[in-house]
């Protein structure tokens, strides 16, 4: 079946500096990735609709300037957390579709100190 | 609104026993129906998906159902293994251009010998 990826699958960080986490379609072309974020015990909450030379669409109180996207190809989306706060720690799931299955990638466990 | 309500929130079962997770779901227009199960620290990985006109589709021990008219669905394990330990995510697809998923807030899943 088909395969997302993400890299890396977990991270440390000083607060204040930038995070990027990748995306890839491995075996499929993705024109829509999409990036959720995971509390402790909470289900996956959708951040943005990433879509391939376009602009990325953000749910509502996700913050575009914090959360950089960009979809620069049909197998590689990017997720940079710019200027890193302890809160921000979470866990980070991308997803694409290859009609009609939905696939998710592994996870990245950000963690900010 | 779109929701997609799962329960029990949390269960604890002996290994080799049955068991069988509830899905209710308010999503339209319908567009599919899947189940995921979702390890601790890892992403979803997909056991099931169903659409409108399947009413019951097995993966290996799981089997799903699917009532589209009452808009009921229920993941049923066999013979559980200490392995199906985790969280399983019910999630509806909204028929839009890109389908929207509205996910459950997940079922805990805790096999013990």
């Amino acid at each position: 079946g088909a395969v997302v990826s993400q890299h890396p699958s977990r991270v440390i960080c000083k607060s204040g500096t930038s995070v990027k986490i990748e995306c890839r379609s491995l075996d499929f072309q993705a024109t829509t990735m999409f990036w959720y974020r995971q509390f402790p015990k909470q289900s996956l909450m959708l951040m943005a609709t990433s879509n391939e030379g376009s602009k990325a669409t953000y749910e509502q109180g996700v913050e575009k300037d914090k959360f950089l996207i960009n979809h620069a190809s049909l197998t590689l989306s990017t997720l940079t957390v710019t200027s890193a706060h302890p809160e921000d720690s979470s866990f980070y799931i991308c997803s694409a579709f290859d009609n009609p299955q939905q696939y998710f990638g592994p996870g990245t466990r950000l963690t900010v100190l | 609104k779109n929701q997609v309500e799962q329960s029990p929130q949390s269960l604890i079962i002996l290994e080799g026993k049955n068991c069988t997770l509830q899905c209710n779901y308010t999503v339209s227009p319908f567009s599919n129906l899947r189940w995921y199960k979702q390890d601790t620290g890892r992403g979803p990985v997909s056991l099931t998906i169903m659409t409108f006109s399947e009413n019951t589709k097995s993966n290996g021990r799981y089997t799903a159902t699917l009532d589209a008219d009452t808009k009921q669905s229920s993941l049923h394990i066999t013979a559980s293994q200490l392995s199906d330990s985790a969280s399983y995510i019910c999630v509806v697809s909204e028929k839009t251009s890109y389908d929207k998923v509205i996910f459950g807030p997940g079922t805990s899943l805790s096999v013990i010998p």
